[in-house]
């Protein structure tokens, strides 16, 4: 069974510039998350979809950031226009319902510059 | 106050050694606990849960005190491929549902 798939691995842009992260959870996982780790902090929630539908968004830094899930499968995390403390790796984890098991993406990596 | 607090190491022990990490989280409300492994440039991976009773799984044992809110994990015969950061997490954290909370993450060197 395929894990969870982040796309890019890594993505390097100017600021102002705008970048969209994929993920795509494992299949039949209804829940899926958003987390980010800056330089020198620990990994923080982002955000929770479930199936289509934003579950808790209370982690979200600013409306710079949007997330969709549209048709409950794959989601994207987009940042316009991106700022530099918007740096970091930004993980995806999804879970089903029973059991609850996060399960992460392998992130990716954004440095703007 | 960090929601999770733990020791931030390096742990620099040799193989063979047995090595604990602790760990301490803010809300007693607090429903489920974790301990995640990292390895460098990877992504966060279940090691195990963590319940009261207290729970193993080989070299690996965790235990749960909700009394003082205070996490462990033990790690017997240490090899060099237990080297990793070392992630406490709780869930629930007042109220959040589904959301995880990472402490900082403790960094374990198994040398020879």
């Amino acid at each position: 069974e395929a894990g969870v798939t982040q796309f890019p691995s890594h993505s390097v842009i100017e600021k102002g510039q705008t970048v969209t992260l994929r993920c795509d959870p494992i299949s039949g996982h209804d829940n899926l998350y958003w987390y980010r780790r800056v330089m020198g902090k620990e990994i923080k929630f982002l955000l929770h979809f479930v199936k289509e539908s934003k579950q808790d968004e209370s982690g979200m830094p600013n409306n710079r950031f949007l997330a969709e899930r549209t048709g409950g499968t794959y989601s994207t995390l987009k940042v316009q226009p991106a700022e530099l403390e918007d740096s970091g790796v930004y993980f995806c984890a999804s879970s089903g319902t029973s059991p609850e098991t996060q399960y992460f993406g392998p992130g990716t990596r954004l440095l703007v510059l | 106050r960090k929601e999770v607090e733990q020791d931030p190491g390096p742990f620099n022990v040799p193989e063979g050694a047995t090595v604990a990490f602790n760990c301490t989280y803010s809300n007693s409300a607090s429903q489920s606990f974790f301990w995640y492994r990292q390895d460098c440039r990877k992504e966060p991976k279940l090691l195990m849960s963590v319940y009261s009773s207290g729970n193993e799984d080989g070299r690996f044992t965790a235990q749960l005190n909700r009394a003082s809110q205070y996490i462990s994990l033990l790690i017997r015969d240490s090899k060099l491929s237990d080297s990793a950061t070392y992630l406490c997490v709780v869930k629930g954290l007042r109220g959040g549902g589904n959301k995880l909370t990472f402490g900082t993450g403790t960094q374990l060197k198994v040398e020879l």
